[in-house]
Parts: C-alpha cells; sequence; structure tokens
C-alpha cells in the first residue's frame, strides 16, 4: 500500500507499553485541536479531541493532554497494540475559520 | 452509518490533462473541506463549503483548481492542465454545523494522484 510519510519522526513502542506523541502547535489563538491516526493508503481517521478550555481529556486507552502556556499537546496511548501502527498528526482550529491546520506528524511503529 | 467516499481511489494523468475527482460526504453533513497531501506531509487546506456556497478557498495553489458542489451534498474538485506538482493524496473532509461549535471533521480515504 501507499506509504503516508518517508521522513517523518518515528517512534517505536514495545508492544503492551504506553507510548506519547508530542506536538507543537504554532497559533496561539487555536481553541480546538485534534489527534488524527492515518494507515498507509486511507485517509485521517479522529482519535480524540480536546478545547482550549480543557488541558486534559481522555478516551479509550488515549488521553491528550493541552499545556497552552507552551503551545504543546500530546496524546498518550496506553497498553499499545499492533494496530496502533501508524503515522499520527495533530491538528488546530481556530475558532471562526473552519479549516484545520495539520503538524508534520509522527510515525508510530508496535514492536511485537 | 456510511463514511465519507471519494472517488476514483486513484487517477494517473498526462500532464496536461484535465482531472476530476469526487466527494460524497455524511448524509446530513453540511460542511465540506479538500485538502491536498503531499508524501511525507500532513494534510493541507485547498478549500471549504457550506451547503453550496463556497466560503474559503484561500488554499486553492493556482487557477487551474476548481471546487464545487452545487446542491450541498456532492462535491468535485477539478484540475485543468496537470502538472506533476499536482501529484499528491487529495482528501475530503466532512462536518456537521452546529453554531458556536468547531465541528469534528471526517476524512475519506483520498484519491491518489500521479500526473506523469
Amino acid at each position: 500500500g501507499e506509504s503516508v510519510g518517508l521522513h517523518l519522526p518515528t517512534l517505536s513502542v514495545q508492544e503492551g507499553d504506553n507510548s506519547i506523541i508530542n506536538c507543537a502547535y504554532s497559533n496561539s489563538a487555536s481553541d480546538y485541536f485534534i489527534w488524527y491516526k492515518q494507515e498507509s493508503g486511507k485517509g485521517p481517521q479522529f482519535i480524540i479531541d480536546i478545547r482550549s478550555n480543557m488541558d486534559k481529556r481522555q478516551g479509550q486507552r488515549v488521553t491528550v493532554l493541552l499545556n497552552k502556556t507552551v503551545k504543546h499537546l500530546s496524546l498518550q496511548i496506553a497498553a499499545t497494540q499492533p494496530g496502533d501502527s501508524a503515522v499520527y498528526f495533530c491538528a488546530e482550529n481556530m475558532e471562526g475559520n473552519e479549516k484545520l491546520t495539520f503538524g508534520t506528524g509522527t510515525r508510530l511503529t508496535i514492536i511485537p | 452509518g456510511a463514511g465519507v467516499s471519494q472517488s476514483p481511489r486513484y487517477k494517473v494523468a498526462k500532464r496536461g490533462q484535465d482531472v476530476a475527482l469526487r466527494c460524497d460526504p455524511i448524509s446530513g453533513h453540511v460542511s465540506l473541506f479538500w485538502y491536498q497531501q503531499a508524501l511525507g506531509q500532513g494534510p493541507e487546506f485547498l478549500t471549504y463549503f457550506q451547503n453550496e456556497a463556497q466560503l474559503d478557498k484561500s488554499g486553492l495553489p493556482s487557477d487551474r483548481f476548481f471546487a464545487e458542489r452545487p446542491e450541498g451534498s456532492v462535491s468535485t474538485l477539478k484540475i485543468q492542465r496537470t502538472q506533476q506538482e499536482d501529484s499528491a493524496v487529495y482528501l475530503c473532509a466532512s462536518s456537521l454545523l452546529r453554531t458556536g461549535f468547531t465541528d469534528t471533521q471526517y476524512f475519506g480515504p483520498g484519491t491518489r494522484l500521479t500526473v506523469l
């Protein structure tokens, strides 16, 4: 299948361990943030989102942390599984402007 | 339910040809977006529709790119006189539109365009 991201930052994690993927966003006026997962040959898949009035949000096996002071976003995946292997993108959005601005992406590889 | 669908999934064009890429958004979604994703990079915004109105086309790279959504549902992205630098994956996304609320954008699988 098509390879998404040949020269992306990479992270390799042992199956069952926790992983943390970091993202620095660019616009201090952004107020909505999303993490997407993209597998080879597929479109981005929504994982979790957070609004600027929160600093933490949890989903199933995933947690997003937002630090507005340093414009930093992180995605924590607990008990990683082989199916978590993909490229992960953070995206930001500014209120009143519908478009998303995506970060560079991180390739996560789960080692069996 | 059905997600966003795009066709064709793959398109090979000779330089100078015109191409048309189709997007079927999730039923009931008011907003529709087109993004371009070059190899190794994140998606980049091209244009945005709210129903049939094209509210933002600031990301279209040249006047060879044209998008329409005449009935507020299906959208077509047309690229005229394709160039090699147009080779990329073209992604479509749709979302609900709730007042005072930025809604989640759901993406289709993309169309991979290769210009020879």
